[in-house]
């Protein structure tokens, strides 16, 4: 059993393109994580969440804790934005989504 | 910027040899936390650690494994008896209050 779904798990957009990603999870959680994986191998820590909303340049992280779901938003993207992103949610112990791999062309 | 560090980069080790995965946190940072990457699949957490005790581990941190934080700076992983399954990625966090995690590059076990 999944407790962490993200959609989609691939996802191509041409530059400048406005993303959302999706992560739904089906535990009660005390906070949301949104990480983002380069094609070397390495994670970076982008947002943690409880509530609301959070911004960073051109990055958007949204929960909705009834609806148990939560979208990181990327505007007018841009090829460096090629990377997997995670959804990882704070359970007993932390669980993670699979990941969506993001590919934007020039 | 204060990073973490993880030693080595890769290391390579016959089944049922020990291996101990090092890292050093950020200096002021107080949570940390051990999680692996098997290839291809998604990341797992194996453990946390906060004031000199483990404070949460997953159903994948049996006996084999072990964490210590022997000097006040440094934090290791510990395998013992490896086994092929334990080929993975594995990464050490830390993270000041529980929010944002600060990850090292990932040690890569290969086990043979």
């Amino acid at each position: 059993k999944n407790e962490v779904e993200q959609s989609p798990q691939n996802l191509t957009a041409q530059e400048g393109e406005f993303i959302t990603i999706n992560c739904s999870y089906s535990v009660g959680i005390s906070a949301l994580h949104w990480l983002q994986q380069h094609p070397g191998g390495g994670i970076v820590s982008l947002f943690m969440l409880s509530s609301g909303k959070k911004k960073h340049g051109r990055l958007i992280a949204t929960i909705n804790i009834q609806e148990k779901h939560s979208s990181l938003h990327i505007t007018a993207s841009h090829p460096r934005d090629s990377a997997v992103y995670i959804c990882a949610v704070d359970f007993n112990d932390m669980r993670f989504g699979a990941g969506t791999r993001l590919t934007v062309k020039p | 910027e204060p990073e973490v560090t993880q030693t080595p980069s890769h290391q390579v080790t016959q089944m049922g040899q020990e291996v101990i995965l090092r890292c050093v946190p950020i200096s002021n940072h107080l949570y940390f936390y051990w999680y692996r990457q098997i290839l291809g699949q998604k990341v797992e957490f194996l453990v946390s650690f906060y004031n000199n005790e483990i404070s949460e581990k997953s159903e994948i941190f049996d006996d084999q494994f072990s964490v210590e934080r022997p000097d006040g700076s440094n934090f290791t992983l510990k395998i013992r008896s490896t086994k092929l399954e334990d080929s993975a990625m594995y990464f050490c966090a830390s993270s000041l209050d529980r929010a944002l995690l600060n990850f090292g590059d990932g040690t890569r076990l290969s086990i043979l």
